[in-house]
């Protein structure tokens, strides 16, 4: 059962243009959002994330969209640099008490050509 | 300041072995969660540590356990180990709280090779 998922394990992308990442997940019970950059042989980095509460986030060259109605949300990194390649995870998170356990989605591999 | 760090980087046990894999979390950070990360997946949430104890733990045997000590540091052990434990584990840790809703904070992962 996965509850988040990404449905496209790979974009390529100019360099300067825009790279859109999707993510969806099917648990209402959601309410906080996260994207993680993963390069190999390191962990995954914090990149930005997105409350419940809100419908956008934005840090830089880098804005999440939440569409809770269709329990979508995605990635936008605007302009797209050839170090911004690697892959980026979406991740989910419902408090419980207390703790918050995050449900990653599979990734999507972002390549961007020079 | 250190972020978080685990040891070792790399480890290869055989079937049925016993595995501790180690975790000090980053300072100021007194929760620790850990993660297994199969080759193209995503990290699956194994069990999170708060206070020395297991607060709240994924779908994951009964062999797949951890300790928390008194310094925040964490232990994931693996017993009778198979060969789909293969996977990089990742050790994250964040700041304890009532908003907690904060970024984990990974760690490098240990990839595990059970052979």
């Amino acid at each position: 059962d996965q509850q988040v998922k990404q449905n496209s394990p790979s974009l390529s992308v100019q360099e300067g243009r825009i790279s859109i990442l999707n993510c969806d997940y099917t648990n209402s019970m959601f309410d906080y959002f996260l994207w993680y950059k993963k390069y190999p042989a390191e962990g995954p980095t914090f990149l930005i994330s997105i409350s419940s509460i809100k419908d956008k986030n934005e840090d830089g060259r880098f804005t999440v969209f939440l569409n809770k109605s269709a329990k979508h949300l995605s990635l936008h990194i605007v302009p797209s640099q050839p170090g911004d390649s690697a892959v980026y995870f979406c991740a989910a998170s419902a408090s419980t008490s207390g703790t918050y356990k995050y449900i990653f989605g599979t990734g999507t591999r972002l390549k961007v050509l020079a | 300041d250190a972020g978080v760090t685990q040891s070792p980087t790399h480890l290869i046990k055989t079937r049925g072995q016993q595995v501790t894999l180690r975790c000090s979390p980053k300072s100021g950070h007194d929760t620790v969660s850990w993660y297994q990360q199969a080759l193209g997946q995503g990290p699956q949430f194994i069990f999170q540590y708060y206070e020395e104890e297991e607060r709240q733990r994924g779908n994951f045997p009964d062999r797949f356990s951890g300790h928390q000590f008194p310094n925040y540091s964490s232990e994931l052990n693996v017993n009778a180990l198979l060969l789909g434990d293969s996977a990089l584990y990742l050790c994250a840790s964040s700041p304890k709280g009532s908003l907690s809703y904060n970024e984990q904070f990974f760690g490098p992962g240990t990839r595990l090779t059970v052979l």
